[in-house]
Formats: structure tokens, C-alpha cells, sequence
């Protein structure tokens, strides 16, 4: 049973679409986060929601807006894509907000906009 | 603000050789510390944590001791394998606030040749 997963794994996309990825985990817990990887593999959080509420937004443009119907689902909309959105997009979880806790990643949604 | 730094890649070794990866840290308050593991393709899972000073990591080999008197966490692994060929991340979670957040190196390629 896949405890993260994404969809899709793969978007190619023009500038100035919409798109969505969707992110869900079965594993029960209460915090959910998206990060984003760029072309050098640094990794950098974007959001965090702990039981639906949004805990952390981290200077991501306002292009980028996650929703979480639900504790196990948080997805991630972004409007008028430019190229520099282009990346890979993980989704994780944990337990808690705790800062001692694993989280667990999901395989991660490749972003090509050209 | 709290960084993580890793030493450069990629490190390439011969399989069965020694393996040292550092990583240091800039942190207030007492942040819990990982190392994570992405293999080609796949999203991150967690190698090792520590959650206060002087605590030791270990798993599948690998091992790192949390050092606050050298704010440090070095991965080490007494004799890599060709499928230990990754990227790995040393990241820190911040012991205030408790909102999970995750803060990244930059990520260090280890390349295991037979």
C-alpha cells in the first residue's frame, strides 16, 4: 500500500496554464506539507497543514494556493504557470507538527512548463 | 536564520571504501536532526534522526551522532555498497514553534562504483 502518493507524476505544461497536482497519505496523520525541488535538488517547504489549517506559507507567490478538503488530502493549484515553476513538487507527511517526527515523502510530481 | 550546509558532490567511491558525509548546522533552541536518502526517481525517505545532543543515528549502517558542541551531524558508513549510490539530505527541524518545518542542504551524490 503506497502511504504518500501523487498525482500525476509527470505534467508538461505551457506558460500561463493552470494546473493541479493532488497529494494523498493513508497513514493517518495529522500534518501534510508540499516542498519544491529545483535543478540542483535543493529542496525548499512551501506549505504546511496540520488537521486542515494552514501552519506554514513560506514567501511562495500567490499563484500557488494549496487546498486540504480533509486531513489526508492536501493539493496544490497554481495559476498562470511561468517557466520557473518548472520542478519537482514532493508532498509529505507526519504524525504531528512535532519537530522530532519523520515525515514521509511521496514520489514526487515532475512540473516541465515550457 | 537556522541553514544546513553539506559538504559538495558528488563523492565517488569504490564499493566497500569508507564514507563520510558533513554536514553542519546554524540553529537557536534545539533542533532535531536527519539525514534523508532519495534514490534515483523516487521521493525522500528517512535515513537516521537525532533528536537532542549526543545522540546517535544508526540504520542499514549508517550512522551519525548529533554534536552541539560542533553543531554537526556527519553521516558515516563503515562500507558502502554500489546500491547505496544517492542523494542525501541533512536537514534540521526547528525545536521552537513545533510546526514541523524541514530545513535542507543542499543535497551530496554519492556515486558507488564496483
Amino acid at each position: 500500500d503506497t502511504a504518500v502518493s501523487q498525482t500525476p507524476k509527470y505534467l508538461v505544461t505551457q506558460m500561463g496554464n493552470d494546473k493541479s497536482i493532488k497529494c494523498e497519505q493513508n497513514l493517518g496523520h495529522d500534518t501534510m506539507y508540499w516542498y519544491k525541488q529545483d535543478s540542483k535538488k535543493f529542496l525548499k517547504i512551501m506549505f504546511s497543514y496540520n488537521n486542515k489549517e494552514l501552519i506554514i506559507n513560506e514567501t511562495v507567490p500567490n499563484r500557488f494556493s494549496p487546498k486540504s478538503p480533509d486531513k489526508a488530502h492536501l493539493n496544490l493549484h497554481i495559476n498562470s504557470l511561468e517557466l520557473g515553476d518548472s520542478a519537482v513538487y514532493f508532498c509529505a507527511s507526519s504524525l504531528r507538527t512535532s519537530g522530532g517526527d519523520e515525515q514521509y515523502f511521496g514520489p514526487g510530481t515532475r512540473l516541465t512548463v515550457t | 536564520g537556522n541553514s544546513v550546509t553539506q559538504m559538495e558532490g558528488p563523492v565517488t567511491l569504490s564499493e566497500e571504501a569508507f564514507l563520510t558525509i558533513n554536514c553542519t548546522y546554524t540553529a537557536t533552541g534545539y533542533p532535531s536532526l536527519f539525514w534523508y536518502v532519495q534514490y534515483p526517481g523516487e521521493g525522500l525517505q528517512l535515513l537516521l534522526k537525532a533528536t537532542k545532543a549526543d545522540d546517535k543515528g544508526s540504520n542499514k549502517g549508517f550512522e551519525a551522532t548529533y554534536r552541539k558542541e560542533t553543531t554537526s551531524f556527519h553521516l558515516e558508513k563503515g562500507s558502502v555498497q554500489v546500491s547505496d549510490s544517492a542523494v542525501y539530505f541533512c536537514a534540521l527541524s526547528e525545536g521552537s514553534g513545533n510546526t514541523g518545518k524541514l530545513i535542507f542542504g543542499q543535497g551530496t551524490t554519492l556515486q558507488v562504483k564496483p
